[in-house]
């Protein structure tokens, strides 16, 4: 079955570059690999996704491993607003389009 | 423009009792997701419809149903709730079933005692 893992938890510094890695093994040629974040009390929040080239957009950037079994994102400068589980999911690319969600990474941001 | 909503926010069960939970998509969206969170884990995938069609079911039994109108809105049921059924159901919209962004609504916190 598709899977991703993540650290539990990692911290940073504010105004600092954050770097999440994420392994997904399973990964199959037509899975899209997601990212989301969760605040407290709140549903998840669309950040970034790709397929197989390196993407970015104005929240974070998204680099995947060119066999696609490992990618990381990258908040290039931390803020307190930052601070969230982050989720790196597959998307299944066949049959059931469903999102497979790991445990999560609980990212701290120190002031 | 309004996200997706969920009703109610709050939900206080018996075991054995049966539920049901709404969901309103984004305007336009016409695909709908529910997913269950347990407290520290992340969301487990249910249920996906379409044009008021199951197109995916996640591992679940078949104490869990669901259904789409034709407005696109969405009911979650659950029939003799177990205490282990207590979680956070996340409803998410998309414009369709493929490859479009999945957008969550806040959730309902249900709680079986």
């Amino acid at each position: 079955d598709a899977k991703t893992t993540q650290p539990n938890s990692m911290e940073s510094n504010e105004e600092e570059p954050v770097h999440l890695p994420c392994n997904h093994s399973t990964i199959s040629g037509t899975d899209y690999i997601h990212w989301y974040r969760q605040l407290p009390s709140q549903g998840p929040e669309y950040v970034i996704h790709g397929l197989t080239s390196n993407v970015n957009n104005r929240m974070a950037s998204l680099a995947i491993a060119e066999d696609r079994k490992s990618s990381t994102l990258i908040l290039h400068r931390a803020t307190l607003r930052d601070a969230a589980v982050y989720y790196c999911i597959l998307r299944l690319g066949s049959g059931t389009y469903k999102y497979i969600f790991g445990t999560g990474t609980r990212l701290k941001v120190l002031a | 423009d309004a996200g997706v909503t969920q009703s109610p926010t709050h939900l206080i069960k018996t075991r054995g009792q049966h539920v049901t939970l709404r969901c309103s998509p984004i305007s336009g969206h016409k695909s709908v997701s529910w997913y269950q969170q347990v407290l520290g884990q992340g969301p487990q995938f249910i249920f996906q419809y379409y044009e008021k069609e199951e197109r995916g079911r996640g591992n679940f039994p078949d104490r869990f149903s669901a259904r789409q109108f034709p407005n696109y809105s969405s009911e979650l049921n659950v029939n003799a709730l177990l205490l282990g059924d207590s979680a956070l159901y996340l409803c998410a919209s998309s414009l369709g079933p493929s490859r479009d962004t999945q957008y969550f609504g806040p959730g309902t916190r249900l709680t079986v005692l």
